[in-house]
């Protein structure tokens, strides 16, 4: 079964603060990505990396870093926290191609 | 610009009712289409993948459906744990494999 795993179900943070999300997956995957979800707007795509170090901005990437050092790992970086960045943030990820992605269980983010 | 249109947004059925849910796009380039299923407080889990037009894919009690311009999810006799929300996203191909993916249908399945 494919895993995709994030460090954390929930998360409380102070405007400011410098944020990492963790993700990893263990099925060897190219391809990661991270979105967040909000109510009415859907899935909105933050970055994506296609390969070790590799990363590409996508929809909505203010605000918002990536870094992937290991191609099982993918981390996003809230660099100065925003009570506009509270959302739930979920990493997924595929093989490359047409092929579906998987998702991680989502991290639900406030930013107070 | 490339679009995804779900309807309806919201649905209720009666268990045993069966009905339909409805993805359309204008996506250029379009390579084939994700549904997904997402349960409150997780993350999308994938049903099927369908690539060329007058494809179909069954699992269990849903059957997804693809044309040229829409897509759709059929719920045959649908029971209560079939409510949740259900995502379609159309890809474009590539290797980097960018999704854009609708808001969602939420369908809530009585007893």
């Amino acid at each position: 079964d494919v895993k995709v795993t994030q460090s954390s179900r929930y998360l409380v943070k102070r405007t400011g603060e410098k944020v990492f999300l963790e993700c990893v997956q263990d099925m060897d995957h190219e391809n990661m990505f991270w979105y967040r979800q909000d109510p009415g707007l859907g899935l909105r795509l933050i970055y994506f990396s296609y390969d070790v170090k590799m990363k590409e901005k996508g929809d909505i990437p203010e605000g918002y870093s990536v870094s992937r050092e290991k191609k099982e790992r993918f981390s996003l970086i809230l660099e100065s926290a925003s009570t506009n960045q509270t959302s739930m943030y979920l990493c997924a990820s595929s093989s490359p191609g047409p092929y579906e992605q998987y998702f991680g269980p989502g991290t639900r983010l406030t930013v107070t | 610009e490339d679009q995804v249109t779900q309807s309806p947004e919201a649905l209720r059925l009666q268990e045993g009712e069966s009905s339909s849910l409805n993805c359309s796009y204008t996506v250029s380039g379009l390579r084939g289409l994700f549904w997904y299923r997402q349960d409150p407080g997780k993350g999308p889990e994938f049903l099927f993948t369908l690539y060329s037009a007058g494809e179909e894919k069954e699992k269990e009690r849903l059957k997804a459906t693809l044309t040229k311009k829409e897509s759709f999810l059929h719920i045959t006799a649908p029971k209560p744990e079939d409510s949740a929300t259900y995502l379609c996203a159309p890809f474009y191909g590539g290797a980097t494999n960018k999704l854009i993916f609708g808001t969602g249908t939420l369908l809530a399945v009585q007893p």
